[in-house]
Parts: structure tokens; C-alpha cells; sequence
């Protein structure tokens, strides 16, 4: 089963607002990764990170491999219409080879 | 684009049939992955290749088979498709050394 909590699991966010969303684990990853789906689409690679405490930024997006090594955070800042979609974190356990494991995912909806 | 191409994108099928879905890549990647994706699960992992003829079990294989008689194309099998595998199906590749997954578009699976 899953071993990444992935909060929130679903947010609305309005134009120009800040972001923010994690994953955590009870286990040690030595790698993270971040993707966007859209509707339709297979996940697309946004962010990998791969050292406890690295920040890593793409455009607006920047995202942080926690110290624990056991979570890592996704922030967009100014957001804007086109960053609906569900994001997913994955992670390299630290004794699973190169198997990635996959959070539910969190779901980004405009404010109506 | 990672150069991956799935076929068919679309099926509908009956209980019963066998179903086989395509992935090709243009790259020459060792690794080749099949996930199903099913709301509430996330993306589980299916099956996956680490070269010609070597493939090996994931999360959740039972009533799928792969074969990978090329480098370039990574065949899943449903021998008799069941209600339960309707899903959308993701082939992915990954370059050797390298933890980062890349999707292709996936193929929408309905079994009647």
C-alpha cells in the first residue's frame, strides 16, 4: 500500500495566491520527486530532488527535501489558471532500489 | 517529450477478451514501467522491464503479463479482461543511473 501522505488532497486557489503542499512518510527516501497532471495527460516531471535540506526551484515552483528525509514540500507562488491539476510526489525508499512510491495526490481547483 | 507513445489511447472492451496495450519508446531506455492508475489509489505499479526479455513483478500483477521482445516496445497483457482493470494505463520510462520517471499519455481502459 502507500506509504506517502499527500496533504491537502485537494485545494481551491484563486489568481495571484501562494501555494503550498507536502508529502511525509514514516520511512527515509533518498530521493524526491515532483509531477503536474493534467486532465487526459500522464504526469509530467517537475522537480527532482535528491539531498535532506535541498531547495529546488522551476520558474515558480520550488520545492524542499526535508531534513528527516522523511517529507518534502511543493510551494507555487502567484499562482495562475493554468496551474490546475493534480500534483503527485513520488519517492526512492531507501531500500527499495530504484522503485518509486506515489502520494494520492493533490488536486488544484479554481475558486469559482 | 521523452519519446514515448502508447496505443491504443482509448478501449472499450467485454469481460472476458483478451486486451493488449502497446508502449514504444524512441530512446533506447533500459527501463520500462506499466502503472494503473484508479482513483483513491494513486498509481500502483503493474509490471516493469530492466531490458529485453527481463521483466519482473509490481504491486499489483495479478491478471496482467508483459513481455519486451525489443528495447524500443513493452507490451501489457490482460489474457482476460475483468470489470476490476478498468483504469487508465501508463507506460514509463527511465534511464539507467537515474531515479526520475517519465510518463507517456496513457490509455483509457473500459471493460464492460
Amino acid at each position: 500500500g502507500q506509504q506517502l501522505n499527500q496533504s491537502p488532497q485537494s485545494m481551491f486557489i484563486q489568481e495571484g495566491e501562494d501555494v503550498s503542499m507536502n508529502c511525509t512518510s514514516s520511512s527515509i527516501f533518498n530521493t524526491w520527486l515532483w509531477y503536474k497532471q493534467d486532465p487526459g495527460e500522464g504526469p509530467v516531471l517537475l522537480i527532482a530532488l535528491y539531498k535532506a535540506g535541498e531547495l529546488t526551484s522551476n520558474g515558480r515552483l520550488t520545492a524542499q527535501f526535508g531534513i528527516t528525509r522523511k517529507d518534502s514540500f511543493l510551494n507555487i507562488s502567484a499562482s495562475i489558471p493554468s496551474d490546475v491539476g493534480i500534483y503527485f510526489c513520488a519517492g526512492q525508499l531507501n531500500n527499495a532500489g530504484n522503485m518509486l512510491t506515489f502520494g494520492g495526490g493533490t488536486r488544484l481547483m479554481v475558486k469559482p | 517529450d521523452a519519446g514515448i507513445t502508447q496505443s491504443p489511447r482509448h478501449k472499450v472492451t467485454e469481460t472476458g477478451t483478451p486486451v493488449t496495450l502497446r508502449c514504444h519508446q524512441t530512446e533506447n531506455h533500459r527501463y520500462m514501467y506499466w502503472y494503473r492508475q484508479d482513483p483513491g489509489h494513486g498509481l500502483r505499479l503493474i509490471h516493469y522491464s530492466y531490458g529485453v526479455k527481463d521483466t519482473d513483478k509490481g504491486e499489483v500483477s495479478d491478471g496482467y503479463s508483459v513481455s519486451r521482445s525489443k528495447t524500443e516496445d513493452f507490451l501489457l497483457t490482460l489474457e482476460s479482461a475483468t470489470s476490476s482493470q478498468t483504469s487508465v494505463y501508463f507506460c514509463a520510462i527511465r534511464t539507467a543511473g537515474d531515479e526520475k520517471l517519465f510518463f507517456g499519455s496513457g490509455t483509457q481502459l473500459s471493460v464492460l
